[in-house]
């Protein structure tokens, strides 16, 4: 079992949906991470969380600690938001998951 | 701006032939470490620095080597005993706050 999960792995919305990513983690970790990257590009860093929400734009990170999971939500989904998203969890070093590829079509 | 810089963005070699990928950051983090993604899957931690002049093996060292001779530079070298290079390579730094991350580069075989 890998120690870092995210769901679904693939996702297809259309233009203005709200997107919802789940991310779960066995492990006791001190932050979590969602990043983007787009096709060919480096990777940008969304958001880091300990505890709470967060919220940037359109993007809302949240984080249960007691229940290992994260979510990462999308309001008002655009074509440019097409990427995959990674949720990491940050340790003595830090373990990725395995992305979700969004694909926001017009 | 503070950042980390990863070059060349794409990066060309010949079977047989070792090359090394440049990671500079001028963050003054201690910390740094490089990673491996394949098509579909995850990244995979290489090797990491958590102070000038040592390292520690990753998850997947083996076909690679680093230096850390200073703090802003931790290059990695794909010798030519990693069956596989192919593959998005990205750097990564940290310091009290969580990683920073370079832009990565994309290393393909001829």
């Amino acid at each position: 079992k890998n120690e870092v999960e995210q769901s679904p792995q693939n996702l297809t919305a259309q233009e203005g949906e709200f997107i919802t990513i789940n991310c779960s983690y066995s492990v006791g970790i001190s932050a979590l991470h969602w990043l983007q990257q787009h096709p060919g590009g480096g990777i940008v860093s969304l958001f880091m969380l300990s505890s709470g929400k967060k919220k940037h734009g359109r993007l809302i990170a949240t984080i249960n600690i007691q229940e290992k999971h994260s979510s990462l939500h999308i309001t008002a989904s655009h074509p440019r938001d097409s990427a995959v998203y990674i949720c990491a969890v940050d340790r003595d070093k830090v373990i990725f998951g395995p992305g979700t590829s969004l694909s926001v079509i017009p | 701006d503070g950042g980390i810089t990863q070059s060349p963005k794409y990066l060309f070699r010949k079977e047989g032939q070792n090359v090394t990928l440049s990671c500079e950051q001028n963050l003054n983090h201690d910390a740094m470490y490089w990673y491996r993604q394949d098509p579909g899957q995850g990244l995979r931690l290489i090797y990491y620095s958590q102070i000038v002049n040592d390292f520690q093996k990753g998850d997947i060292a083996e076909g690679y080597s680093v230096s850390r001779e200073k703090k802003e530079s931790f290059p990695l070298t794909v010798t030519s005993a990693q069956k596989n290079p192919t593959a998005f390579y990205l750097c990564a730094s940290r310091g009290d706050q969580p990683q920073h991350f370079g832009d990565g580069t994309r290393l393909s075989i001829l």
